[in-house]
């Protein structure tokens, strides 16, 4: 079967650095998503990996390696508007996404 | 670019009426549209995928003769939520994909609309 997993809640401080994992079995792949959603929002792309490796964009990073089946997004110098879920969504074969639950990300002053 | 509209933002109506979503891609010609719904806390859950000119495609346990799609143009998809019930309460959002989106797959999401059924 499909299956994405992330955990469901984090707590981070404000202006420190946060790691949320995503783990994925998928029919196929090509590649993995990571959109910031907010309460009561759609969400909004994040990020796109389908090579190995690490790729940076301002303070938010994603890294994915394809032999682990794993990822991760990478938050720096967190602020209070970060105060969101992060969707982790893999694409199989037939280029459909397969979502994780989201994790919960709060922020802390 | 690459943006995708949602008609109505939100909606309250009758147990029993229909309801009917719009989504638009405003500066793409969008191929294949995706409808999700979303309960409070829970993540998205996709329904239907359409292509433009074909029926759409309807996840499992989604009632297709409920909530009717039509992907009639390459820029508008259509959402009917038929004799809505209380529990039809949620989240709607729809995304789109098509020449927009490259390489990536990438899908662009509305803002979603939220259909409270009294």
């Amino acid at each position: 079967g499909q299956n994405i997993d992330q955990p469901t809640e984090m707590t981070a401080t404000e202006g420190a650095i946060v790691q949320i994992n995503c783990t994925y079995q998928t029919s196929g792949f090509n590649g993995l998503f990571w959109y910031q959603q907010h309460a009561g929002e759609a969400p909004t792309f994040l990020s796109y990996n389908v090579l190995d490796g690490l790729e940076e964009k301002g303070r938010f990073s994603s890294f994915l390696s394809r032999s682990k089946g794993y990822s991760y997004l990478l938050l720096k110098e967190l602020q209070m508007k970060d105060s969101a879920s992060y969707l982790c969504a893999a694409m199989d074969s037939n280029y459909q996404l397969i979502w994780g639950a989201g994790t919960k990300l709060i922020i802390k002053p | 670019g690459a943006v995708v509209s949602q008609h109505p933002s939100w909606v309250i109506c009758k147990s029993g009426t229909s309801v009917k979503i719009e989504c638009r891609s405003l500066d793409f010609q969008a191929t294949t549209m995706f409808w999700y719904r979303q309960f409070p806390k829970q993540s998205l859950m996709l329904m239907a995928t359409s292509n433009e000119g074909s029926k759409a495609t309807y996840e499992q346990g989604v009632e297709k003769d409920k909530f009717l799609i039509n992907h009639a143009s390459l820029t508008l998809s259509t959402l009917t939520v038929t004799s809505a019930h209380p529990e039809d309460s949620s989240f709607y959002i729809c995304s789109a994909r098509g020449t927009a989106s490259g390489d990536s797959y990438e899908q662009y999401f509305g803002p979603g609309t939220r259909l409270t059924v009294t």
